[in-house]
């Protein structure tokens, strides 16, 4: 079965940084893209960023709201996936989610960390 | 990129069946067959329930089924059950640097 499950989540003020961690299991978890998912409270889902695998150069995308502020990474060695987010807003504050992206489709998800941006 | 336009809300009785609309543009539910939806109960992570526009992940009930046509795609959930009540999401691959964008989200209630 696969799991995933993040941690790190904490009550951080604005224009602090934060890093998660997603610890994955039951699947290869250097084969896949992972990405990172977001909710704001009472909020839809927001997509965050994406990595690639070893062999797509472990290249990033972002969405445009946390672009230049956020950065995935990956240790295939630990199966974990890593999000730092510096300069944070309140607008940030939000249920991070990390889910393995298989085919077009998030077919795996953690059970969330929250993370609280404010003063 | 805009959010892909969903129903707030949606209610049936059960065994009644339901159909929850999402609408984008050609550059994301339009033009790819790339379009999930999933399944959120309160407090809880997603589930995908859909993929692809029509297919089913080993496990999911045959009461969901997905569909699309031009720039919308639907959830049509049949005989409806108590345990279908739950928040849905639909998303779609897109051109945008957003690579993936979400649906605004359907409350569906089990009267």
């Amino acid at each position: 079965e696969m799991q995933l499950m993040e941690s790190g989540g904490d009550l951080v003020q604005p224009g602090g940084s934060l890093r998660l961690s997603c610890a994955a299991s039951g699947f290869t978890f250097s084969d896949n893209y992972m990405d990172w998912v977001r909710q704001a409270p009472g909020k839809g889902l927001e997509w965050v960023g994406r990595i690639r695998n070893k062999a797509n150069r472990y290249t990033t995308e972002y969405a445009a709201s946390v672009k230049g502020r956020f950065s995935i990474s990956r240790d295939d060695s630990k199966n974990s996936l890593y999000l730092q987010m510096n300069s944070l807003k309140t607008d940030d504050t939000a249920v991070y989610y990390c889910a393995r992206e298989f085919y077009y489709r998030f077919d795996a998800w953690g059970q969330g960390t929250l993370v609280t941006v404010s003063s | 990129q805009s959010a892909l336009t969903q129903p707030a809300s949606v209610s049936g009785s059960p065994g009644q069946s339901i159909t929850i609309s999402c609408t984008g543009t050609s550059s994301d539910v339009g033009g790819y067959n790339y379009v999930s939806w999933y399944q959120q109960h309160p407090d809880k992570a997603p589930k995908l329930m859909i993929y692809d526009v029509t297919n089913r992940p080993s496990g999911v009930s045959n009461r969901f089924s997905g569909s699309k046509s031009g720039n919308t795609a639907s959830l049509t959930i049949s005989g409806l059950q108590a345990e279908d009540e739950a928040d849905y999401y639909c998303s779609s691959y897109t051109t945008s640097s957003t690579l993936y964008v979400f649906g605004t989200g359907t409350k569906v209630t089990v009267l």
